[in-house]
């Protein structure tokens, strides 16, 4: 099946600062999302991002689908931010990557 | 509108008991996943939907997990007997289908229901 590989595993920023989540993918894919998932477990939509760039506040995304990967980018980071941030792709159902787990700091 | 409805949010049973997880999608979404997220990992997909069709079952352990969606919208998942490494967050997912137009074939996802095998 598709291989998913997510970069960094993990990431420590102080507020205010400003970061870059990667996402690998391992064969063409028709759709892409990015996910937060909170402390208590929900998995919110950040982007739907199959190519292109697109951004939302703070947080903009950009995927290049010949290349095989996607960009998450977080400015000025704020502690709401702290989480676990899942890239996926479609096959079907979705396949996760493991996640980056984000932690801001005060 | 209302999110994707899961319940119940927390179950601990007993190892080799029987247990039952439910899911509401958002209304009008055609298509319904269930996922399997063990502690640390990605959620990985169960099961498929397409109204009350099955479109891709391929990693439903079938010997011990069911699952159904009789009248295309409500969603059930059973684990019959359960094991301990059952033990995770089972998350269930709606779109909707029948279009290319882009956003359209977002998955939004429940709270999840944490389940404990002891």
């Amino acid at each position: 099946g598709i291989q998913v590989e997510q970069s960094p595993p993990d990431l420590i920023l102080q507020e205010g600062a400003n970061s870059t989540l990667r996402c690998n993918f391992s064969d063409s894919v028709n759709n892409l999302q990015w996910f937060h998932q909170n402390p208590w477990g929900q998995l919110i939509n950040l982007f739907y991002i199959p190519s292109g760039t697109k951004q939302n506040g703070r947080l903009s995304a950009t995927t290049v689908a010949t290349e095989r990967y996607s960009l998450l980018y977080i400015s000025s980071s704020q502690t709401t931010d702290s989480g676990v941030y899942f890239c996926a792709v479609e096959l079907g159902g979705l396949s996760f990557g493991a996640g980056t787990t984000v932690t801001v700091r005060a | 509108e209302a999110g994707v409805a899961q319940s119940p949010r927390y179950k601990i049973i007993e190892k080799r008991q029987s247990v039952a997880f439910w899911c509401n999608p958002i209304s009008g979404h055609a298509t319904l996943y269930w996922y399997q997220q063990i502690l640390g990992q990605g959620p990985k997909l169960l099961i498929q939907f397409q109204n009350n069709g099955v479109v891709d079952d391929s990693q439903l352990p079938k010997d011990r997990f069911s699952a159904e969606r009789l009248k295309g919208v409500d969603s059930t998942l059973k684990i019959q007997p359960a094991k301990l490494e059952d033990s995770a967050v089972y998350l269930c997912a709606s779109t909707l289908r029948g279009s290319e137009l882009a956003g359209l074939k977002t998955q939004y996802f429940g709270p999840g229901t944490r389940l404990l095998v002891l």
